[in-house]
C-alpha cells in the first residue's frame, strides 16, 4: 500500500527564515503530488500540484515544491515565512494503481511563525 | 471556493445513537469523499464515492455506510455512534481533467462530531 512520510511533525520558524518541510513517498510507479495547508479552524486548501513536467512547481502565497523522483521527495518550500504562513501542512499523494482515485496523506506538519 | 456544504458543522451525541452526516455539492463533480482528521493521523479515508450509487470502501470504514443517491448529495452514517468515532470529518469532491488525470480534491468546512 501507498504511504507518505511527513518527518516534521512541528516546525517553528521567525519571520523572514526560510522553510523546507520534508515529504516521502513510498509507491514506484506513476504519482500525482499536492501539498494542503490548513490555517486555524479552517478546511484544507490546495498549495500546489504536481502531475508532470517540470519538477519544480510552483504553488500559491510563494510557496514551490521540487518532485525528486529517484529520491520519491516532494519537498515544500519557501524562502521567507510569514506569520500568517502559521498553519498544519499535509503532503499527499495519489497513485496510478488506484486509478488516480484515492488520496493518501501524511500526517501534517504544524507550522509555527513567531513574529 | 468549490461549492461543497456539510452539514450540521457541528455535532454532540450519545454513545449509541446513529448519526448522519451530509456534504452538499453544486459542482456536479463525479467523485465525492469522506475523511477523518484527527491528531497524529492527518488525513483518512473513510468511503468514497465515483458515481451515484457506487461507492467504496476507504481504511477506516469500520463502522461507517454511506449513500449517494444524487449527485450532489453524499452522506455519512455512522449506524451506533462510539467514542473512537469523535473527529472532525471532512467531505472533499474530484473530478477527471481534461486529459482524463484525476484532478485535486476541494475540501468542505468540516463537521466536528463529539461522541459521549
Amino acid at each position: 500500500a501507498q504511504s507518505v512520510s511527513q518527518h516534521n511533525h512541528h516546525v517553528i520558524l521567525s519571520e523572514a527564515a526560510s522553510l523546507e518541510l520534508g515529504c516521502n513517498y513510498s509507491y514506484g510507479g506513476t504519482v500525482n503530488l499536492f501539498w494542503y495547508v490548513q490555517y486555524p479552524g479552517q478546511h484544507l486548501q490546495l498549495l500546489l500540484k504536481y502531475f508532470s513536467g517540470d519538477p519544480l512547481v510552483k504553488g500559491i502565497k510563494g510557496f514551490e515544491a521540487e518532485f525528486i523522483k529517484s529520491k520519491f521527495s516532494f519537498n515544500l518550500r519557501k524562502p521567507s515565512v510569514q506569520w500568517s504562513d502559521t498553519a498544519e501542512y499535509f503532503c499527499a499523494v495519489n497513485a496510478g494503481n488506484t486509478g488516480f482515485q484515492k488520496l493518501v496523506f501524511g500526517t501534517g506538519t504544524r507550522l509555527l511563525v513567531s513574529p | 471556493d468549490a461549492g461543497i456544504t456539510q452539514s450540521p458543522r457541528h455535532k454532540v451525541t450519545e454513545t449509541g445513537t446513529p448519526v448522519t452526516l451530509r456534504c452538499h455539492q453544486t459542482e456536479n463533480h463525479r467523485y465525492m469523499y469522506w475523511y477523518r482528521q484527527d491528531p497524529g493521523h492527518g488525513l483518512r479515508l473513510i468511503h468514497y464515492s465515483y458515481g451515484v450509487k457506487d461507492t467504496d470502501k476507504g481504511e477506516v470504514s469500520d463502522g461507517y455506510s454511506v449513500s449517494r443517491s444524487k449527485t450532489e448529495d453524499f452522506l455519512l452514517t455512522l449506524e451506533s455512534a462510539t467514542s473512537s468515532q469523535t473527529s472532525v470529518y471532512f467531505c472533499a469532491i474530484s473530478d477527471r481533467t481534461g486529459t482524463g488525470v484525476k484532478g485535486e480534491q476541494f475540501f468542505g468546512p468540516g463537521t466536528r462530531l463529539t461522541v459521549l
